[in-house]
């Protein structure tokens, strides 16, 4: 099955730095990634995703990397604020059944 | 999304005993899915449902069964809990596109004692 590897497991930046996070997958024929915020107490939701067919995709200070070839995807964020601070999980699927596997998450902190 | 419900929101219970977790959903979506959160293991699937007819194990299954009683309506139980399945547990649905997002419940904390 698939295995999702996530990097860093945290990560604390200066507010108006940016930030990445760095995900691996092993099953080539994967073809969507998404990737979710959870905030402290709440439910995990999805801020961007990315499929094979795009290699970047950009939504104001959030952008998503894929490299196919390497198998590998990244989260960009720029311009950190403090309620950026949360949570961030990768996940990817793909082939006959499309469920998602997520990576085990990685705790970002913007200092203020 | 107040469309994807779960009860209880918060259980204590004690080792042995049956419990069951409830996920409702007004979304219209055919896929459902349990997941578990523990810290440091992210979000891993118990088990997930195509429609009512289909039910299918994820990676972390023993120890857990579930029920798909309609489209909107989708329970996990655990027939004799155990302290190691204190965890986080999130419902989440999605449509039948294999890329459509997945909604996230608000989640249900269990703690066995």
């Amino acid at each position: 099955g698939e295995n999702v590897e996530q990097h860093p497991s945290t990560l604390s930046v200066q507010e108006g730095d940016s930030a990445v996070i760095k995900c691996t997958y092993s099953d080539s024929a994967s073809n969507y990634f998404p990737w979710y915020k959870q905030e402290l107490g709440k439910r995990p939701q999805l801020i961007i995703d990315i499929r094979s067919n795009v290699g970047e995709k950009k939504d104001q200070r959030i952008a998503v990397t894929l490299n196919k070839t390497a198998k590998h995807f990244s989260l960009h964020i720029t311009e950190t604020q403090p309620e950026d601070s949360a949570v961030y999980f990768c996940a990817a699927s793909g082939g006959s059944n499309y469920k998602l596997t997520f990576g085990k998450g990685t705790l970002l902190t913007v200092n203020p | 999304d107040a469309d994807v419900t779960q009860t209880p929101r918060n259980r204590i219970t004690k080792t042995g005993k049956r419990i069951m977790l409830e996920c409702s959903q007004t979304k219209g979506h055919d896929r459902m899915y349990w997941y578990r959160q523990d810290p440091g293991l992210g979000l891993r699937l118990i088990y997930y449902s195509f429609d009512v007819k289909d039910i299918n194990k994820g990676e972390i299954s023993d120890g857990y069964s579930v029920s798909r009683q309609a489209q909107a309506k989708f329970s996990l139980s655990l027939e004799s809990a155990i302290p190691n399945q204190t965890a986080l547990y999130f419902c989440a649905t999605s449509g039948q596109g294999g890329t459509d997002t997945q909604y996230f419940g608000p989640g249900t904390r269990l703690t066995v004692l």
